[in-house]
């Protein structure tokens, strides 16, 4: 079963401008992750926040963590066409991880 | 740093065939993932391996898939008879351990006719 949910679910914007995605989760996590994929091609791991973190930078990568609503959200700042891929959460659960359904996030250049 | 290798990298075969794919994780990495994702989801997990023990196989069909991981290193994931809803793109991915970061391999992209 997957734990996370994405939203949107698809994302379009230009160049240039932010794009934040969302990421809902049902059970206690020890952590979250974040992966890109490029079409057709594997998955990249991107940022990873521990349950005790609230917020992580990784370069134009900003991850939030709140626990007590069960979300996360990814923002991307000055985007480029090159970011264009799907966007993945990954929820650490108790046993084992689980990955939600994903952003496409298209950036027009 | 050599990647998660995967092979073969596309396999065409016919519904009730059978079919293999290979995973070589990042040496070192004691945790094997097996997932499969079909076209516009998110990787669903079919097994995990820690070492060469299965950790989590609750999502496997196993009437007709079937995975080892001897000496726990190389990986085999089988599907023995395939069906059309098979294809999907399989995904393996090593970790260091249990819920850490995950590296994938570029995948293998199968389609049953």
């Amino acid at each position: 079963s997957q734990q996370g949910e994405e939203d949107p679910q698809a994302l379009s914007i230009q160049e240039g401008e932010n794009a934040t995605m969302n990421c809902s989760y049902k059970t206690s996590i020890n952590n979250l992750q974040w992966y890109r994929q490029n079409s057709g091609r594997g998955l990249v791991h991107l940022i990873l926040i521990r349950s005790n973190e609230r917020e992580k930078h990784s370069g134009r990568l900003r991850v939030t963590l709140d626990t007590s609503k069960k979300s996360s959200s990814l923002l991307i700042t000055a985007s480029r066409a090159a970011d264009t891929a799907s966007y993945f959460c990954a929820t650490a659960e108790v046993a084992d991880m689980r990955f939600g359904a994903g952003t496409r996030l298209t950036v027009k250049p | 740093e050599a990647g998660v290798a995967q092979s073969p990298r596309y396999k065409i075969i016919e519904k009730r065939q059978s079919v293999a794919f290979w995973c070589n994780p990042i040496s070192g990495h004691a945790t094997l993932y097996w997932y499969q994702q079909i076209l516009g989801q998110g990787p669903k997990l079919l097994i995990q391996f820690q070492n060469n023990g299965v950790v989590d196989d609750s999502q496997l069909p196993k009437d007709r898939f079937s995975a080892e991981r001897l000496k726990g290193v190389d990986s085999t994931l089988k599907i023995q008879p395939a069906k059309l809803e098979d294809s999907a793109v399989y995904l393996c991915a090593s970790s260091l351990g249990r819920q850490e970061t995950q590296y994938f391999g570029p995948g293998t992209r199968l389609l049953v006719l």
